[in-house]
């Protein structure tokens, strides 16, 4: 049964900073990753989504990559700003017609 | 204005009620998805529906029950059955045939148990 895991649960830094979240998941044979964004009392935003055929995806000041063989996505925030005050959700697909299985988010706290 | 749209945005129930959670997207996807969202557990899923007038048991579907009687609607119904139905409830659709089925959410609502 797929599993995945968000380290760390939370994470405050200073504006402006580069930082990076972590994705881990148990079983590599996956179809999709995506990466989602939650406001306090507010549905999920959808940031990126990665095929299993893509190594990474970017929007923005925001980067995705995606290792397969070692069942790791990382989330790289470039430039922090207070607005990205959120919980980062990863969700993992295991074919194209099951449904996600997601970690328990990381909480970011980012302080001016 | 595409998207999917919850409603209410609050609930409040009194034990041994049975209440429904409208979800409704005119998105013209296929798939449609209930979650529960509880403090410090992750999003767990209640239900899903592939296709009109078939739906499948989620993780925790006991004490919930779905229709999908038209492509665009879900509705959930928390029935008296579920012992501790507090809790932010979460629903999700995307497009099963796009090779890119990006998977997107509602604002959520919002049930409390008096």
């Amino acid at each position: 049964k797929q599993e995945v895991t968000q380290i760390p649960a939370a994470l405050s830094v200073p504006e402006g900073e580069n930082l990076v979240l972590n994705c881990s998941f148990t079983d590599s044979a996956i179809y999709n990753l995506q990466w989602f964004r939650q406001d306090p009392g507010k549905g999920l935003t959808s940031l990126l989504l990665i095929q299993s055929s893509q190594r990474e995806q970017t929007s923005g000041r925001l980067n995705a990559s995606l290792d397969k063989s070692s069942g790791r996505s990382t989330l790289y925030i470039a430039a922090s700003q207070p607005g990205d005050s959120a919980t980062y959700l990863c969700a993992v697909r295991n074919s194209g017609n099951t449904p996600l299985v997601f970690g328990k988010g990381t909480r970011l706290s980012v302080i001016a | 204005d595409g998207g999917i749209t919850q409603s209410p945005k609050y609930l409040f129930r009194k034990e041994g009620q049975n209440v429904t959670l409208s979800c409704e997207q005119n998105l013209n996807h296929d798939a449609m998805y209930w979650y529960r969202q509880d403090p410090g557990q992750g999003l767990r899923l209640i239900y899903y529906s592939q296709i009109v007038n078939d739906f499948q048991k989620g993780d925790i579907a006991e004490g919930y029950s779905v229709s999908r009687e038209k492509k665009e609607s879900f509705p959930l119904t928390v029935t008296s059955a579920q012992k501790n139905p507090t809790a932010f409830y979460l629903c999700a659709s995307r497009d099963q045939r796009s090779s890119y089925n990006e998977q997107f959410f509602g604002p959520g609502t919002r049930l409390t148990v008096l």
